[in-house]
């Protein structure tokens, strides 16, 4: 099956320094890679997506690559603020009939 | 539009009790279920997931249950709780697409203590 390795583990930077985080998949038929943002307490929401079909997604602050190549993808987040500390998950599938291969996650702290 | 909803919030529960999680979907038909557990500090654990009514298939051995007795319904049971048991139990759901899987969308959350 799919396994996705995902780091750092923990990821300290300041108020307004950019974070990126990694993660490796295994199976190169995977094609949908999902990443999630969960705050203390609170249920994992989507933050942005990309597709097999697609090498880089922007929505202001975030953006994902994907090297299908290399089979990682990374999560960009600029200007980062103390609102984005948390833990964001990373995730792989390979098709609509198959269940997300979740990374173990990585803690980000952003300090003011 | 669509919406999850997950009871109860926080549960304490006594070694060896049952335990009954709901969870119901609004908004769509036919959606695919699932039920996660994420214990402290730790990461999402995919414990049962369901494409349709009564169809359940399980990714972890273990002392629970689920059902989907209706389209938007999904139950999470165990007969007897263990203290392992105790976590930040998940329920979400997804649009069917052959394609490319969609979004996970999560309900949120129930936090079960064992003791």
């Amino acid at each position: 099956g799919e396994n996705v390795e995902q780091h750092p583990s923990t990821l300290s930077v300041q108020e307004g320094d950019s974070a990126v985080i990694k993660c490796t998949y295994s199976d190169s038929a995977s094609n949908y890679f999902p990443w999630y943002k969960q705050e203390l307490g609170k249920r994992p929401q989507l933050i942005i997506d990309i597709r097999s079909n697609v090498g880089e997604k922007k929505d202001q602050r975030i953006a994902v690559t994907l090297n299908k190549t290399a089979k990682h993808f990374s999560l960009h987040i600029t200007e980062t603020q103390p609102e984005d500390s948390a833990v964001y998950f990373c995730a792989a599938s390979l098709s609509g009939y198959s269940t997300l291969t979740f990374g173990k996650g990585t803690m980000l702290l952003v300090s003011p | 539009s669509q919406t999850i909803h997950q009871w109860p919030a926080t549960l304490v529960q006594p070694v060896g009790s049952p335990l009954s999680l709901e969870c119901t979907v609004e908004g769509t038909s036919n959606p695919n279920l699932y039920w996660y557990r994420q214990a402290a500090g730790r990461g999402l654990q995919l414990l049962f997931y369901s494409v349709g009514i009564g169809q359940i298939s399980s990714e972890v051995p273990q002392n629970l249950s689920a059902s989907r007795p209706q389209d938007r319904q999904f139950i999470l049971s165990s007969k007897k709780l263990l203290l392992s048991d105790s976590g930040f139990y998940l329920c979400a759901w997804s649009f069917k697409d052959s394609l490319y899987n969609s979004p996970l969308h999560f309900g949120n959350g129930t936090r079960l203590t064992v003791t």
